[in-house]
């Protein structure tokens, strides 16, 4: 199956600094990728959808100019946490499909990163 | 609305004793139902893919059908390092002509020796 990372695997920060997080699909482009965030023992829920070469689209709920999301190139996303609270504190999750637009596909994820914020 | 309810919500095993997961969903514009594995502080790690009432799959001890209202993931004598959290997922078509994936809360699954 398609690859995905995540870089940093875990992160510990201080209140009010940002952190930002990187996806990449390592043998496959992907114009279309998603970021998720999960609670312990609940589910994924979708933040946004980040598209390549466009701005990302948002879920309702989520502020997005408190999670910025920027589609560099086919195959790398990078999620920015900007002052981050201890309430950001959570398990974040990208994942790229293998399909060629629109998100269809198999979507494949990355490994998650821990975020801690003190 | 579009949703996904997973059944159990947790089951625990006795290795080689075989039983089936729920994935019921209602969902307008199915493009395939997904469904992962996710181990404690990872990401979900893909399994199989459904996109017709009547198709199955299957993986080692792991088998896949699909219905046009539900799912099921039927292990057949498990083993302790099946343990994980199940997760199923539809992916349904939205306006724009983007897709995205709904995800069900998952059955954590324990098996014991």
């Amino acid at each position: 199956g398609a690859v995905v990372s995540q870089h940093p695997s875990r992160v510990i920060c201080k209140s009010g600094t940002s952190v930002k997080i990187e996806c990449r699909s390592l043998d496959f482009q992907a114009t279309t990728m998603f970021w998720y965030r999960q609670f312990p023992k609940k589910s994924l829920m979708l933040m946004a959808t980040s598209n390549e070469g466009s701005k990302a689209t948002y879920e309702q709920g989520v502020e997005k100019d408190k999670f910025l999301i920027n589609h560099a190139s086919l195959t790398l996303s990078t999620l920015t946490v900007t002052s981050a609270h201890p309430e950001d504190s959570s398990f974040y999750i990208c994942s790229a499909p293998s399909g060629v637009a629109g998100g269809e596909g198999t979507q494949y994820f990355g490994p998650g990163t821990r975020l801690t914020v003190l | 609305e579009d949703q996904v309810t997973q059944s159990p919500e947790a089951l625990r095993l006795q290795e080689g004793e075989s039983s089936s997961l729920n994935c019921s969903y209602t969902v307008s514009g199915l493009r395939g139902l997904f469904w992962y594995r996710q181990d404690p502080g990872k990401g979900p790690e893909f399994l199989f893919t459904l996109y017709s009432a009547g198709e199955e799959k299957e993986k080692e001890r792991l088998k896949a059908t699909l219905t046009k209202k539900e799912s099921f993931l039927h292990i057949t004598a498990p083993k302790p390092e099946d343990s994980a959290t199940y997760l199923c997922a539809v992916q349904a078509l939205l306006s724009g002509g983007y897709n995205k994936l709904i995800f069900g809360a998952g059955t954590r699954l324990a098996v014991h020796p």
